[in-house]
């Protein structure tokens, strides 16, 4: 069966360093998203993307944050210059056609910044 | 809150025992979505159920969704060890996205 995969599955960096976060959506679906889970909270969406370019996005998705798809395959997420708060779980998403159909989660990429 | 909540926020049962778990939200939707999440894990999608449809199943999952009164419940018939997870519901605001509540923590002891 088809799965959503996420590189890497922990990352540590020290607050102001930028990251990048993949992901490798579903083949043949059309709509991507991250969503962020800190330790022992809900997940927050964080941005939908949509036809190579952002749909919705949350206020947690400020400037320090970006996404692209910089081939056919990959889906990513930058944060530019991490802070202690940035730390939490991370999930890339994808949908066949938005959400009038199920999502589809990764594992997850655990960002710890010291 | 554009959110589904749900009740109880905890349940514990034994194996074999029937677990209900209850959604409500606020405004109109198109679909109503369960999801599962395992401890620390990405969320498993369980079952969707459109804004036309009462009731459907799946496996040992019984979804019920009323929109005249914007609440929908889960039933997970002859529970597991292995059905321990957080269960969330995911109303579907014809936004581009999903917004997830606190979940209900389901611990099912052998």
């Amino acid at each position: 069966e088809p799965e959503v995969t996420q590189t890497p599955s922990h990352q540590v960096t020290q607050m102001g360093q930028e990251v990048i976060l993949r992901c490798v959506p579903i083949s043949n679906h059309l709509y991507f998203y991250w969503y962020r889970q800190i330790l022992g909270q809900k997940v927050e969406f964080l941005v939908s993307f949509y036809n190579n370019e952002i749909s919705e996005k949350s206020e947690i998705f400020d400037d320090q944050f970006s996404v692209e798809r910089p081939d056919g395959s990959n889906f990513t997420l930058k944060i530019r210059s991490t802070k202690l708060e940035d730390s939490a779980m991370y999930f890339c998403a994808s949908s066949l056609a938005g959400t009038a159909y199920e999502q589809y989660f990764g594992p997850g990429t655990r960002l710890t910044v010291t | 809150s554009q959110q589904g909540e749900e009740d109880p926020q905890a349940l514990s049962i034994q194996e074999g025992e029937n677990a209900t778990m209850n959604c409500s939200y606020k405004t109109s939707i198109n679909n109503l979505q369960w999801y599962r999440q395992n401890s620390g894990r990405g969320l498993v999608h369980l079952i969707l159920i459109r804004s036309n449809e009462r009731e459907k199943h799946s496996g040992r999952l019984r979804v019920t969704l009323d929109t005249s009164k914007k609440s929908s419940s889960l039933l997970i018939t002859a529970s597991r060890a292995a059905d321990t997870a957080s269960y969330f519901c995911a109303p579907d605001l014809n936004t581009d996205k999903l917004i997830f509540g606190t979940g209900t923590r389901l611990q099912v002891f052998p």
